[in-house]
Order: C-alpha cells, then structure tokens, then sequence
C-alpha cells in the first residue's frame, strides 16, 4: 500500500496553466480508471475535484481536467488564479479492494 | 444537503481506545459505501478504511489493521470507526467520506484525534 507519488509542489503566475503528476503502479493507477483529485485549503476538508480521471463534478470550473497515461495521471489547472493556491491530492482504487492517497501537492500562485 | 458529521474524537494515551461516529443526512446512505481518512498535523491524506453499503464487507490499511474496526448502523445513518491500542502515530484529523464510483464525493469537517503520554 505505498502512496502515489506528487511532487511536492508546484507553481504559476496568474493566467499560466500548470500540470500536477501523479504516479503509480500497474496495481493502480495502470490498472483502474478510479482516479481523483481533490482541492485542499488550510484547516479545510479535502473537496471533490476531478472523478474517474477526467469527470468534473457540477460546480468545478472548467479550468480543472484531468488525464491518465499508463501508471500517471495528471491534473492541469488552466487560467491560474488566486484562489487555486491550495493542496491537491490525487488518489486511486488499488487491486485488493484498497485505495491509496499521493502525498500531495502545495500548489503556489506567483 | 448531504452532510456528514464526525464525532468523537480527543486526547487519549497510548494503548488507549476511542470510538468515532459519523452521522449522514441528506442523502439515501443506506447505498453508499463510506471511507475513512486521516490526516497528520501538517501531513497528507491517509486512506484508513472503507466500508460496503451494508456492512458486510471492511478493508483497512495495512497501518490499522487488526487495531481498528469500521461499522455502520444504516437505520441510524451513521458510521463508526473503533480504534484500540492507539500509539501516537495515530494523531490526525479522521474524516468521514461518503463514496460514490470509488471517489469521496462529499467529506465530513473531520474529528481530531490526539494520542500521547
């Protein structure tokens, strides 16, 4: 049950687009289509983002996407504003009936 | 609404126990599988354990297993996660999530939990 690996954080100035990776394992990631992100802000809980990959829950902009190749997945946020500084974490459905979390990502808005 | 609302959390000592509970509304519960997830002072999210719809099926991860135990009451509408012989490593915000296609769609505000001497 290792997690999936983040970078631990990344950045952007205002209008920029930026691409978070998330990798895995043919045990995961590679294997399932039950990946998702979700947006964290301080002394908050962690907010739905991006489910089964690509799918956008109603309310999330669509600056928000998400993909997978193999073992990765990524999630680009486009149009880079304030208000996306935060911590985003992706996550998968493991073999075995599991599920695992990344370490996360502190996103910074320059 | 869906609202999730956990409960029962505090300062317990090593080896200890603690029962937390997550009261759901708004929603059918009875249909959905639920998580729980923790999460250490300034640390990441850690799967904990997830539950079926109903109740006859637990996975924890490998960090708990044997130590704690996930149940749910769907006539009450909530789930409990019962946690012994807590170390202190244990410490963390637990969150309850309600599951929908494997994603938690919506979290509770979380229980913090604090294990020490």
């Amino acid at each position: 049950q290792s997690a999936l690996t983040q970078p631990p954080s990344a950045s952007g100035s205002p209008g920029q687009s930026v691409t978070i990776s998330c990798t895995g394992t043919s045990s995961d990631i590679g294997s399932y289509n039950f990946v998702s992100w979700y947006q964290q802000y301080p002394g908050k809980a962690p907010k739905l983002l991006i489910s089964e990959v690509s799918k956008r829950p109603s309310g999330v902009p669509d600056r928000f996407s998400g993909s997978k190749s193999g073992n990765t997945a990524s999630l680009t946020v486009s149009g880079l504003q304030a208000e996306d500084e935060a911590d985003y974490y992706c996550s998968s459905f493991v073999a075995g009936d599991y599920s695992v979390f990344g370490g996360g990502t502190r996103l910074t808005v320059l | 609404e869906v609202r999730l609302e956990e409960s029962g959390g505090g300062s317990v000592q090593p080896g200890g126990s603690l029962r937390l509970s997550c009261a759901a509304s708004g929603f059918n519960f009875r249909v959905h599988w639920m998580h729980w997830v923790r999460q250490a002072p300034g640390a990441g999210l850690v799967w904990v354990s997830h539950i079926n719809n109903e109740g006859t099926m637990t996975t924890y991860a490998a960090s708990v297993e044997g130590r704690f135990t996930v149940s749910r009451d769907n006539a009450r509408n909530t789930v409990y996660l019962e946690m012994n012989s807590l170390r202190v490593e244990d410490t963390a915000v637990y969150y309850c999530g309600r599951v929908t296609a494997s994603n938690i769609d919506y979290w509770g505000q979380g229980t913090l939990v604090t294990v020490s001497s």
